[in-house]
């Protein structure tokens, strides 16, 4: 079945320091794929997403790239604040699945 | 864009008594709506999917008769503890997806209910 492998956490940084977290997958035919970001005591608010190969994920200033060849969709942000200090989820909607499978989570800290 | 309304936020009650939980999709018509429970500094595990207008489907493991979803309209799926536990204390959160919406689309998330059973 379909499944994401995320960069285990938790992450600490300094704020402007360059963040990346690792994401790859394992799915059948060709699934969208999806970051999340979670705040303390909050849901999940949708930060960007890649619908095909190649295609390129942005928000906020994060980027990710959808990359068939290595089944991976890294998160990347160049200069982070404390203000991104969160939870992230990679997460994966399979061609045909209707349902969402995440990645287990990476905390992110960054400090002033 | 699209907005789904849960509540409540936090919930305190006693063992042994029921907790209803609503998930309204504010701006659009959910066809499809998930619920997911969540441990602390873990992910999210999916509880159960619910169908207007249809029985929901439970995940493995998962009691149906424990946790009741109910998605009577478009816009509304409610989950209901039944008999809870301080084991059923956790973050549970809702999810819609809209009608007409294909594979790249993601699902709007609500912003979850903290379920505290004392």
């Amino acid at each position: 079945g379909d499944s994401v492998t995320q960069m285990e956490g938790p992450v600490t940084l300094s704020e402007e320091a360059f963040l990346t977290i690792n994401c790859t997958y394992t799915a059948t035919g060709y699934p969208s794929l999806f970051w999340y970001v979670q705040y303390p005591g909050e849901g999940l608010q949708l930060l960007l997403k890649a619908t095909k190969a190649d295609d390129k994920g942005s928000n906020k200033g994060f980027e990710a790239t959808y990359r068939k060849e290595t089944t991976s969709f890294h998160l990347e942000k160049g200069s982070v604040q404390v203000s991104d200090s969160a939870v992230y989820f990679c997460a994966l909607r399979g061609g045909n699945d209707y349902k969402l499978s995440f990645g287990a989570g990476t905390t992110v800290t960054v400090r002033a | 864009g699209a907005v789904v309304s849960q509540h409540p936020s936090r919930v305190i009650c006693k063992s042994g008594t029921s907790v209803k939980i609503e998930c309204r999709s504010l701006d659009f018509q959910a066809t499809t709506m998930f619920w997911y429970r969540q441990f602390p500094k873990q992910s999210l595990m999916l509880m159960a999917t619910s169908n207007e207008g249809s029985k929901a489907t439970y995940e493995q493991g998962v009691e149906k008769d424990k946790f009741l979803i109910n998605h009577a309209s478009l816009t509304l799926s409610t989950l209901t503890v039944t008999s809870a536990h301080p084991e059923d204390s956790s973050f549970y959160i809702c999810s819609a997806a809209a009608a007409g919406h294909g594979t790249n689309y993601g699902y709007t998330f609500g912003s979850g209910t903290r379920l505290t059973v004392v």
